[in-house]
């Protein structure tokens, strides 16, 4: 079965600590996105990426990272300079330019 | 500025009754999608939403778009209670993201359905 898997689904961060959270694809789509939700929000983008090795800020990608070495995989770092880290995060990939995106499960973050 | 506003943001409705959900945008735009999302869950594509005019339905659920207006809607007809979700319309602005096109979010309308 072809989809977004995100792990882990809960994770915790301790004050100064990076934390990464992953994203895996076996749905062979070129572009890939990280979306921040907070409660009573819509969906915020952190990153995206349209091709493997490149990846481009999104509205809100202060205190984040990521990397995309290979195209089923687009792993978010959450950094200790991310001072306020605790929402749900999801990921997300498409295909084309007009199909919707496709999203994972999430990953829940909370501070220690 | 890129905006997607939706309307109203909560919505408690009764069984049976008809309503809609509205997602007002800012500037040209050549897609619009709307997806569901059930609490603590992922998001589910519903509507996908291409051209001035476009009308699609899905059991009780059925989306338009007015690109003039630069409206969409989200129809409710005879709703139960498993309709109960989050409802979010998102939005792709030409010249937003690249080829690809990136998404903006509407806030959410969070649809309650009581017996």
């Amino acid at each position: 079965d072809g989809g977004i898997t995100q792990s882990p689904k809960y994770l915790f961060r301790k004050e100064g600590q990076n934390v990464t959270l992953s994203c895996e694809q076996n749905l062979n789509h070129d572009a890939m996105y990280w979306y921040r939700q907070d409660p009573g929000q819509g969906l915020r983008l952190i990153y995206y990426s349209q091709i493997v090795n490149d990846f481009q800020k999104g509205d809100i990608a202060e205190g984040y990272s990521v990397s995309r070495e290979k195209k089923e995989s687009f792993p978010l770092t959450v950094t200790s300079a991310q001072k306020n880290p605790t929402a749900f995060y999801l990921c997300a990939s498409k295909e084309v330019r007009n199909q919707p995106q496709h999203f994972g499960d999430g990953t829940r973050l909370s501070i220690l | 500025e890129l905006k997607v506003e939706q309307n109203p943001l909560f919505l408690s409705m009764q069984e049976g009754k008809n309503y809609t959900i509205y997602c007002n945008y800012s500037t040209t735009s050549d897609r619009l999608y709307w997806y569901r999302q059930d609490p603590g869950k992922s998001l589910e594509s519903l509507f996908v939403l291409l051209s001035n005019g476009a009308v699609k339905q899905e059991g009780r659920l059925m989306a338009s778009l007015d690109t003039k207006a630069r409206l969409s809607t989200l129809h409710i007809t005879a709703a139960v209670h498993d309709l109960s979700a989050t409802y979010f319309c998102a939005v792709g602005f030409l010249n937003y993201g690249g080829s690809q096109g990136n998404l903006i979010f509407g806030k959410g309308t969070k649809l309650s359905v009581k017996p």
